[in-house]
């Protein structure tokens, strides 16, 4: 099972909008809800910030929106921020043997 | 407290196994699976396995399946992850994570602080 692709980085000034693409196959993100995403600053655990596709955990800022179409997920970030200058990682259920796989990962730089 | 606390960093030599723990608190621990999920220097985030801490039940990525082995221990509420046969390719950080929902969602809403595995002769 291969990782979901994602954009390498992705940048944008302050107060812009990002989006970051997750790309998978029916196996994975066409055949389940369970897309997640996940920001990680250098060092630092995850933290989830999307689950189930479109769905923002308690605490998590509304400026993080979570969407699915097809095979692809999207990760929008609006007003950005320089604190969200971090990777994030798409991730999901897949009906491969191996049962769970994480994108490629997407560096956000806020120039 | 919500949390997982795991165990310290490790250094092992090509051919070990090595166990490493995870210790839920604050929390009902037999309602919520429990995953692995391991990066190594500079990479990506790959997923390892998960254990139904009700059943014990496992399922392993297909890739790490014959090294890999996760059990729990239900009165300390402890998870534990080992892995077999070890290549310098092993060398990462090793995190446990809580499925955020009792009927698993396979989203981690609650990750251990990791656990540093150097593999090197």
């Amino acid at each position: 099972q291969s990782a979901l692709t994602q954009p390498a980085s992705v940048s944008g000034s302050p107060g812009q909008s990002i989006t970051i693409s997750c790309t998978g196959t029916n196996s994975d993100i066409g055949g389940y809800d369970s897309v997640a995403w996940y920001q990680q600053h250098p060092g630092k655990v995850p933290k989830l910030m999307i689950y189930e596709v479109s769905n923002r955990p308690s605490g998590v800022s509304n400026r993080f929106s979570g969407s699915k179409s097809g095979n692809t997920a999207s990760l929008t970030i609006s007003g950005l921020q320089a604190e969200d200058e971090a990777d994030y990682y798409c991730s999901t259920y897949t009906s491969s043997t191996t049962a769970y796989v994480f994108g490629t990962g997407t560096k956000v730089t806020v120039v | 407290q919500v949390q997982l606390v795991q165990s310290g960093a490790e250094v092992k030599k090509p051919g070990a196994s090595v166990r490493l723990s995870c210790r839920a608190s604050g929390y009902s621990f037999t309602n919520y699976y429990l995953h692995w999920v391991r990066q190594a220097p500079g990479q990506g985030l790959e997923w390892m396995g998960v254990i139904n801490p009700t059943a014990g039940s496992t399922r392993y990525a297909q890739s790490l399946q014959d090294r890999v082995t996760i059990s729990r221990d239900t009165p300390t509420s402890t998870v534990y992850m080992e892995v077999s046969s070890l290549r310098s390719e092993d060398t990462a950080v090793y995190f446990c994570a809580r499925d955020m929902s009792p009927s698993s969602n396979w989203c981690f809403d609650l990750w251990g602080q990791g656990t540093m595995v150097n593999v090197s002769s």
